[in-house]
């Protein structure tokens, strides 16, 4: 299983990002999908998950409105637009696949940066 | 949302040592509970799911236990490789969310 984030970077606040995640090693369209971020120096957030078709998406309370995941199956590809950035949404994110039918995160990627910032 | 309180936020052992984490969830999440090891500027790895089931590959001196809302990880000989940062998190219901973590420090 490999899971190689992209698209991270510096922007100011009020900007906008697209990461990506090209999965590979596993049947893609068969397991749902998360982001988790972590700032720096401290713990772990899950921030959005989807299902294996895409048809259910959730959020947690401080993205819902500005972040939107959605994946292409076909391209095995995972994504999270991210709108209106703010200071605080500074962390690395990391795309990370779920357990079958569970929501415990078996495989992650090696994260990808994001610095909100003027 | 479910809070996910963990302590200590920081624990000094040595080789060789017992350690216990504990999680305590602000709900009931049955057994809806995963462990997850961080050393410094890695990913996370999942340890343990449904709170006592050990992943594939993860030594037997790790090992987890569930009494109603309160979770433990027992690491029952403490190894060099063992020194990182360690997580819990609710899998029951979204938003998931994680324990604020536990640094394992060499004493």
């Amino acid at each position: 299983v490999q899971l190689l984030e992209s698209g991270g970077g510096l922007v100011q606040p009020g900007g906008s990002l697209r990461l990506s995640c090209v999965a590979s090693g596993f049947p893609f369209s068969a397991y749902a999908m998360t982001w988790v971020r972590q700032a720096p120096g401290k713990g772990l957030e899950w921030v959005s998950g989807i299902s294996e078709s895409g048809g259910s998406r959730f959020y947690v309370d401080s993205v819902e409105g500005r972040f939107t995941i959605s994946r292409d199956n076909s391209k095995n590809t995972l994504y999270l637009q991210m709108n209106n950035l703010r200071a605080e949404d500074t962390a690395v994110y990391y795309c990370v696949k779920e357990m079958g039918g569970r929501h415990y995160f078996d495989y992650w990627g090696q994260g990808t940066p994001v610095t909100v910032s003027s | 949302d479910i809070q996910m309180t963990q302590s200590p936020s920081s624990v000094s052992a040595s080789i060789g040592d017992r350690v216990t984490i504990t999680c305590r969830a602000s709900q009931n999440i049955g057994s809806g509970l995963g462990w997850y090891q961080q050393k410094p500027g890695k990913a996370p790895k999942l340890l343990m799911s449904a709170a006592s089931s050990l992943q594939s590959g993860v030594p037997s001196r790790f090992s987890g236990s569930a009494s109603g809302t309160d979770f433990t990880l027992t690491i029952s000989s403490l190894q060099p490789e063992d020194f990182a940062t360690y997580y819990c998190q609710q899998a029951a219901r979204v938003p998931l969310t994680f324990g604020g973590g536990t640094k394992v420090y060499i004493k």
